[in-house]
């Protein structure tokens, strides 16, 4: 059975920074490239970052672009999102989701959610 | 960059069955999309991928009530036979090939009456 288990979320203020952690079982996960997604509460969902499996391919939204910073430790089954200069608009549920690949990327895969809220 | 459109919401009654839509942006209706189920106060669950074709693959433990099917730039997922258990937040999701970037629609909301 495939886990994926987010950890590190947490009240912090604006400006402040947090790094979140996604520990994967069940897959192969050196194989899988990865995804944080994120829902605001009462709203639907956004994709936030990728990184493929090997880490030579890393896309952001614009929304988080030059403050978030993906990256995982295949030898630790380990997904990573360090988040800078966290606002207001950050406070969101992120969640770790996998991506597979057939005629197209799609996520299969999804975490149970660990919640960020950025307030003064 | 490819946009998905998705009814607000939806009702159908128990053991009844419902048809959710998820529309495809222009220049974008080869795109194949994913379904994903989230429940109140859940994750998102995959449901399924599904093609132009429509020929679609679901995620391990899906029911067989779930199916899905295309019509040219639309992407449909049926649920029969609904359960209360189907009451929930259905979103489609696709992937941008050219910005590299993952979109989401914004939902439908589907109540079982």
């Amino acid at each position: 059975e495939v886990q994926l288990v987010e950890s590190g979320g947490g009240l912090v203020q604006p400006g402040g920074s947090l790094r979140l952690s996604c520990a994967a079982s069940g897959l192969t996960f050196s194989s899988y490239s990865m995804n944080w997604v994120r829902q605001a509460p009462g709203k639907g969902l956004e994709w936030v970052s990728y990184i493929s499996s090997s880490s030579s391919n890393i896309h952001y939204a614009d929304s988080v672009k030059g403050r978030f910073t993906i990256s995982r430790d295949n030898a630790k089954n380990s997904l990573y999102l360090q988040m800078n200069s966290l606002r207001d608009e950050d406070t969101a549920v992120y969640y770790c989701a996998s991506a597979f690949y057939s005629s197209g990327w799609y996520v299969d895969y999804w975490g149970q959610g660990t919640l960020v809220t950025v307030s003064s | 960059q490819p946009v998905l459109t998705q009814s607000s919401s939806a009702s159908a009654s128990l053991g009844s069955s419902v048809k959710l839509t998820c529309t495809l942006s222009s220049g974008h209706s080869s795109y194949i999309i994913a379904w994903h189920q989230q429940q109140p106060g859940k994750a998102p669950r995959y449901l399924m991928k599904l093609e132009g074709s429509g020929s679609y693959n679901k995620g391990s433990g899906v029911p067989d009530r779930f199916s899905g099917s295309s019509s040219g730039a639309d992407r449909y997922l049926t649920i029969s036979n609904l359960q209360s258990d189907d009451e929930a937040d259905y979103y489609c999701e696709t992937w941008d090939r050219n910005k590299r970037h993952w979109v989401f629609g914004g939902g439908t909301k589907v109540t079982v009456l």
